[in-house]
């Protein structure tokens, strides 16, 4: 089983659509959970990240974590064009850790 | 400020053929990560430096991978005897000297994007 389990998706929404996005992990030893975007043939940059259970907001995007569960998922309101890229699920153990990566799930918002 | 650096951009090389791909960090960053992404997966883990030194190398698939980083600012991942299989994208990153306050942000280069043929 892999650490880290992701929707491939692709994915794709009319613009305005709410996204849900999700990953499950088995290793309850992460600490830190994160949302990567990368665009097309660019590197990934960091959307939002968390250390507790609960949910984290920061203006359209929502991040949620449920370590009961192992389960965290990003949501997205009134998604824009702009938002398609690839969307990259990540968990550390530590801070200066290596990053474990789901596969991620490729997000298509048409206008 | 300038971002992670990654050179070549690009690189073609046949099989059995030697590569090196280069890292400029961010500066003032102390640790560096070397990545691999394959098509349509997510980036897997090579190697990570704290300094000069590998803090942890185990993500390294197999003794044809090698990566350096001699004066902790630049680093080169060295791929010998490349084969079909290494084509991916390699991606650097970099981040500050933790400050014991929450996820010591990774910030990713664009990558370079190796084809063995």
């Amino acid at each position: 089983q892999k650490e880290v389990e992701q929707d491939p998706g692709p994915l794709s929404v009319p613009e305005g659509a709410i996204v849900s996005l999700n990953c499950t992990y088995s290793n309850s030893a992460f600490q830190y959970f994160m949302w990567y975007r990368q665009y097309s043939r660019k590197g990934p940059e960091l959307l939002m990240y968390t250390y507790s259970s609960g949910n984290k907001e920061d203006g359209r995007f929502t991040a949620q974590v449920d370590k009961s569960s192992k389960y965290i998922s990003l949501f997205i309101r009134d998604s824009q064009p702009s938002d398609s890229a690839t969307y990259l699920c990540a968990h550390i153990y530590n801070q200066g850790g290596k990053l474990i990566f789901g596969q991620g799930t490729e997000l298509s918002v048409k206008p | 400020g300038a971002g992670v650096s990654q050179t070549p951009s690009n690189k073609v090389t046949e099989k059995g053929k030697y590569v090196e791909l280069r890292c400029d960090p961010i500066s003032g960053h102390t640790a560096l990560y070397w990545y691999r992404q394959s098509l349509g997966q997510g980036p897997e883990f090579l190697i990570y430096f704290q300094g000069t030194g590998a803090a942890d190398d185990s993500g390294l698939p197999n003794d044809r991978f090698f990566a350096v980083r001699p004066e902790g600012s630049v680093s080169t991942l060295k791929i010998q005897r490349t084969e079909r299989g290494d084509s991916a994208v390699y991606l650097c990153a970099s981040s500050p000297p933790g400050g014991g306050k929450g996820y010591n942000e990774q910030f990713f280069g664009p990558g370079t994007r190796l084809t063995v043929l």
